[in-house]
């Protein structure tokens, strides 16, 4: 059974330009959830989607968005980059239906904003 | 915010060693759960513990969960230099939402 998979899994972008990051979770998991990692603030939690719906969101500006295809397929669109959004965004896929199970992550994203 | 809160930041020991990290949670939770992250990498679940549950073991880990004092334990036993890593904890509050601590740094010296 494949892994989740995250594309790029290294970029470069520029202050002020925006960057769309992609999530394949293991087949059959309807849960994507995003998470954003870095020294300073650990890993803080994004939103999370289930069946094409955002299910929760975590305490981020609307510069960040997300969506999920009915394929389980997720991304993530951070807008405006800033310097602090230099980070290792990690995707976790979960089979979970009504509580929190066991969460599969993927390598990360990460992004560098010069 | 975040909720779980681990302790120690950093852990140190010889191989062969035991290593006992500690989780702190201030609300309610539906279960708690560790993973472990290997520099720069994706985090890799270890174990969930179920509000309910009181020890779970799992290889050469054990994980203890004191409901009235909202605080887990997570033991690695007979340590190698493959357990380097950070280690996490992570609540389930009622809202179903995961909330992570900021890790314990594990480094285990040859």
């Amino acid at each position: 059974k494949a892994g989740v998979t995250q594309t790029p899994r290294y970029l470069i972008k520029t202050r002020g330009q925006q960057v769309t990051l992609s999530c394949s979770p293991i087949s059959g998991h309807r849960s994507v959830s995003w998470y954003q990692q870095t020294p300073g603030q650990g890993l803080q939690f994004l939103f999370e989607y289930f069946s094409e719906t955002q299910r929760n969101k975590g305490n981020f500006p609307g510069r960040f968005s997300g969506r999920q295809f009915s394929n389980s397929r997720s991304e993530m669109n951070v807008s405006t980059l800033e310097l602090g959004d230099s980070a290792l965004y990690l995707c976790a896929s979960s089979a979970r239906t009504v509580d929190t199970g066991e969460l599969f992550f993927g390598e990360g994203s990460r992004l560098t904003v010069l | 915010s975040q909720q779980g809160e681990e302790d120690p930041q950093a852990l140190s020991i010889q191989e062969g060693e035991n290593a006992t990290m500690n989780c702190s949670y201030k609300t309610s939770i539906n279960n708690l759960q560790w993973y472990r992250q290997n520099s720069g990498r994706g985090l890799v679940h270890l174990i969930l513990i179920r509000s309910n549950e009181r020890e779970k073991h799992s290889g050469r880990l054990r994980v203890t969960l004191d409901t009235s004092k909202k605080s887990s334990s997570l033991l690695i036993t007979a340590s190698r230099a493959a357990d380097t890593a950070s280690y996490f904890c992570a609540t389930d509050d009622s809202n179903y939402q995961l909330i992570w601590g900021a890790g314990t740094k594990l480094i285990i010296k040859p």
